[in-house]
């Protein structure tokens, strides 16, 4: 049973860059067709999508958030990436990892991590 | 950026009907999911496709759109159904991902 978790600091400061890791166990990262995603939600609010990354390491991104972001696959770690550049309070929100399982015209969040929080204050 | 609209709130109480409905242009051309979120959990997809129900989800979940809106029905609600209750819309290639704010489902 694929299981992630995950982990990272839980305060950054102003204008500095979050960075966060989700390890992936149950499975592999670079097999099957799988997106690896990112998804945050500010405290009493809805989700917004951040960003997902295919099996072999290519990227879609929000379009809101492309100039900050940059996901990764560390494929001898069994686990992929976030980082999102010059945060600010409008950053501060649960981070989500979750693995997005994909048909032709059809994808769909199937397992989530716990969710980290990360709070941009100084 | 495109907008997927839910009401803020329903309520219901045990045994009644919920309705929790979600509105955007993109409807027709894509198909919706939708989340439950418990409070301090991690979302779970409960219908997939418009109205598929994964498995091990109850039967009183149910899907079903009409031209610009979708609707996720709970007949019958639980007070473990009280939840917020998420839309979702994908393209698959990033040009096109968004959640609806969360609907709030209370039901007492």
């Amino acid at each position: 049973q694929v299981q992630l978790q995950e982990s990272g600091p839980g305060l950054v400061k102003p204008s500095q860059t979050l960075s966060l890791t989700c390890a992936v166990s149950g499975g592999s990262v670079s097999s099957g067709s799988y997106y690896w995603s990112w998804i945050r939600q500010p405290a009493g609010k809805g989700l917004e999508w951040i960003g997902h990354l295919f099996t072999t390491g290519s990227a879609d991104y929000n379009p809101s958030l492309t100039s900050r972001v940059t996901m990764a696959l560390d494929t001898s770690r069994n686990q992929f990436s976030l980082r999102l550049t010059s945060v600010t309070a409008a950053d501060t929100a649960v981070y989500f990892c979750a693995r997005e399982t994909c048909s032709p015209n059809s994808c769909y969040f199937d397992i989530w991590g716990q969710g980290t929080l990360v709070t941009v204050s100084s | 950026s495109y907008d997927l609209t839910q009401p803020p709130s329903v309520s219901v109480s045990p045994g009644q009907t919920a309705r929790i409905t979600c509105s955007g242009d993109a409807l027709p051309k894509k198909y919706i999911y939708w989340y439950q979120q418990k409070s301090g959990q991690a979302p779970v997809l409960v219908i997939y496709e418009d109205s598929k129900r994964p498995s091990g989800i109850p039967e009183r979940f149910s899907g079903s759109r009409s031209g610009t809106m979708a609707t996720l029905t709970i007949s019958g609600a639980h007070l473990e159904d009280e939840a917020v209750y998420h839309c979702y819309l994908t393209d698959s290639s990033g040009s096109l991902s968004v959640f609806g704010g969360g609907t709030q489902l209370t039901v007492l």
